[in-house]
């Protein structure tokens, strides 16, 4: 069975610009969440989806924002790009949202760079 | 506000051995604690996991110790294996809501 999938698995961008980051979960699995990891630390929690709703949001600018499809995917987009925002952007999915999804699987990452 | 810290960026353990991670954490709110492992060019795999009523769980040659008082957490490997040498991370969550705290990770090496 495929695990998360994440596209792309690196971008560069420059400030100010826009990204869009992919992701597909476990099939079956109907909770996607996003967190930032920057280089030395661990994941920051950004946003959690479960039946297409934000169910939770982390302390993250209003420059980002994300969504989910009927499909289960989920898109993060970022806004007006800082140096900062250069991180590894990991996706993860459980079956329910929650206090259920604590098993939750990860994808590969996305490696944002800004410059 | 790092609210899951763990304290030892790295560690090294002869193979065979057990090797102990430990994680501590403030809020005392947080209901659920779990352990993830991750290699390189790879997404945290999920580990093992503990809730707060419980003060141990185990699986296999992985044991998860809680410790609510001193708002402690530990990952016992016994025996180590070089397979297990990655970054383990330790987080926590509060039942009510939905994000996940992580700590910012430990770098297991199993020497063989």
């Amino acid at each position: 069975d495929a695990g998360v999938t994440q596209s792309p698995t690196h971008l560069i961008k420059t400030r100010g610009q826009h990204v869009t980051l992919r992701c597909s979960p476990i099939s079956g699995h109907k909770s996607v969440s996003w967190y930032q990891q920057v280089l030395g630390q661990g994941p920051q929690f950004i946003f959690q989806y479960y039946e297409k709703e934000e169910r939770g949001r982390g302390n993250f600018p209003d420059r980002f924002s994300a969504r989910q499809f009927p499909n289960y995917s989920s898109e993060l987009n970022v806004n007006a790009l800082l140096l900062g925002d250069s991180a590894l952007y990991l996706c993860a999915s459980s079956l329910v949202g929650g206090r259920a999804s604590y098993e939750q699987y990860f994808g590969p990452g996305t490696r944002l760079t800004v410059t | 506000d790092q609210q899951v810290k763990q304290n030892s960026p790295s560690l090294s353990v002869q193979e065979g051995r057990i090797s102990i991670l430990n994680c501590d954490y403030t809020n005392s709110m947080f209901d659920y604690f779990l352990w993830y492992k991750k290699y390189p060019a790879e997404g945290p795999t999920f580990l093992i996991s503990i809730s707060s009523i419980k003060d141990k769980n185990e699986d296999g040659r992985f044991t998860v110790f809680l410790n609510k008082s001193a708002k402690h957490l530990s990952l016992h490997i016994v025996p180590s294996q070089p397979g297990d040498s990655a970054v383990y991370f330790c987080a926590a969550m509060v039942d009510t809501g939905n994000q996940f705290y992580f700590g910012t990770g430990t770098s297991l090496t199993v020497i063989p």
